[in-house]
């Protein structure tokens, strides 16, 4: 199946560093991921679309310049928490399409804190 | 916009029982999928059940089923014997039809099994 791996799985970093999230599609090519973030105890919530070969797509709301995507490859998109601060502590995910129309699968999530 | 809605924060079964989550949404699209995903504690994002909005058919899938009411934008899950393991989260999403699109959750329900 669908293999969707994200690394690093747990982070901690001191207020204004840089972080960077890597969500990788093992045996798949994935034009599109996407990445949510996830308060605790409440659902996901979108943070933008990242296409491969272009500029990410960013739900309202969201700082562009504070998370900061990267999608170079089919199989590789980046998150950077830019200029970290503790209110970005949270849990990150990304997922990614198989093809059109079908599930996301997603990785297993990042755990940020920072301190 | 597409809203996803679940009504029931929190539900609790007694093992080998069975429940019914609810999930309401509303759009204007024609074509669409709809989704529940399952989140366990340790975070991971598992896809539980799929329904393809012109398709009829109830989806099923083991001890999942859903009842799709298309007219009452109504999409709900019911799990039969539950099992302990079923302890989780249970998110409702909706995806449009097309190319790349985006998932969006309802707030979850958190489902408890009791031995």
């Amino acid at each position: 199946g669908a293999v969707v791996s994200q690394h690093p799985s747990w982070v901690i970093c001191k207020s204004g560093t840089s972080v960077k999230i890597e969500c990788r599609s093992l045996d798949f090519q994935a034009t599109t991921m996407f990445w949510y973030r996830q308060f605790p105890k409440q659902s996901l919530m979108l943070m933008a679309t990242s296409n491969e070969g272009s500029k990410a797509t960013y739900e309202q709301g969201v700082e562009k310049d504070k998370f900061l995507i990267n999608h170079a490859s089919l199989t590789l998109s980046t998150l950077t928490v830019t200029s970290a601060h503790p209110e970005d502590s949270s849990f990150y995910i990304c997922s990614a399409e198989t093809g059109r129309n079908s599930p996301l699968h997603f990785g297993n999530g990042t755990r940020l804190t920072v301190t | 916009a597409q809203t996803v809605t679940q009504s029931q924060p929190e539900m609790s079964v007694q093992e080998a029982e069975t429940v019914t989550l609810s999930c309401t949404y509303d759009t204007s699209e024609n074509n669409y999928y709809l989704f529940w995903y399952k989140q366990p504690p340790s975070r991971q994002m598992i896809l539980v059940i799929r329904q393809e909005a012109y398709k009829q058919q109830n989806a099923t899938e083991n001890r999942f089923s859903v009842n799709f009411q298309k007219a009452a934008k109504s999409f709900s899950l019911k799990i039969s014997d539950s099992q302990l393991g079923d302890t989780a989260m249970y998110f409702c999403a909706f995806m449009k039809q097309g190319g790349s699109e985006k998932l969006v959750f309802g707030k979850g329900t958190k489902l408890t099994v009791n031995p």
